[in-house]
């Protein structure tokens, strides 16, 4: 069965620092990835996506996540924050079938102190 | 090009009753799936929806449904509501196989 883990429920960085949320998946073929931001009160807005293409992808907000097989990871970076960046941060993850159906990790708050 | 929109944004219900929540998906995208989000569980798949039949099911209760309409419009429903079903529940819609979900910014329940 597919899972994500995401590391750490909370991430504190400074303004204009580096931001990096880290998320490993588990499953038996390469599937799709996707991170998403949610602002509170909000929806989850797609920040980017892997479907085997590049393994380096660059999304929206300057973030980009890289895809690495043999680490089982999809970490998403920026390389400066943002006050505007301060949200919850989803991975999850789709199986390359029929099914439009996402597992999500649990989530990683972004707190960016000024 | 409009979003996801979901109706009630915002409805408080009390433990036994049935509420009934609607979600209109993006023109054009025929998939539509609902997730539950609460604090302790995080995001939860409940069910989607494609052309009117259900193609996935999460692991809910039976008292968890939905169903989609020819315009691709869905709606769920929960009955006998329990205190453990106050949530956010999410709306996403869909075109591609690649699993790009949109998603609404969902009706807040709360049960009392």
């Amino acid at each position: 069965a597919q899972s994500v883990t995401q590391l750490g429920s909370h991430v504190s960085v400074s303004e204009g620092a580096l931001v990096l949320l880290r998320c490993n998946y588990s499953s038996s073929v390469p599937p799709y990835l996707f991170w998403y931001v949610q602002y509170p009160n909000q929806g989850l807005q797609l920040l980017l996506k892997y479907t085997s293409a590049a393994t380096l992808v660059k999304g929206i907000n300057g973030f980009e996540a890289e895809f690495k097989k043999s680490e089982t990871s999809f970490h998403l970076t920026k390389p400066s924050a943002h006050m505007s960046d301060a949200a919850e941060y989803f991975c999850a993850v789709s199986g390359r079938d029929s099914s439009y159906k996402l597992i999500f990790g649990s989530g990683t708050r972004l707190l960016v102190r000024p | 090009k409009a979003g996801v929109t979901q109706t009630p944004r915002y409805l408080i219900k009390t433990r036994g009753q049935q509420v009934t929540l609607s979600c209109s998906p993006i023109s054009g995208h025929r998939s539509v799936s609902w997730y539950q989000q609460t604090p302790g569980q995080g995001l939860q798949f409940l069910f989607e929806y494609f052309s009117e039949t259900q193609r996935n099911k999460g692991n809910f209760p039976g008292r968890f449904s939905g169903r989609q309409f020819s315009n691709s419009r869905s709606e769920m429903n929960v009955s006998t509501l329990e205190l453990g079903d106050s949530a956010l529940y999410l709306c996403a819609s869909s075109v591609e196989r690649t699993g790009e979900l949109f998603f609404g910014e969902g009706s807040r329940l709360t049960v009392l």
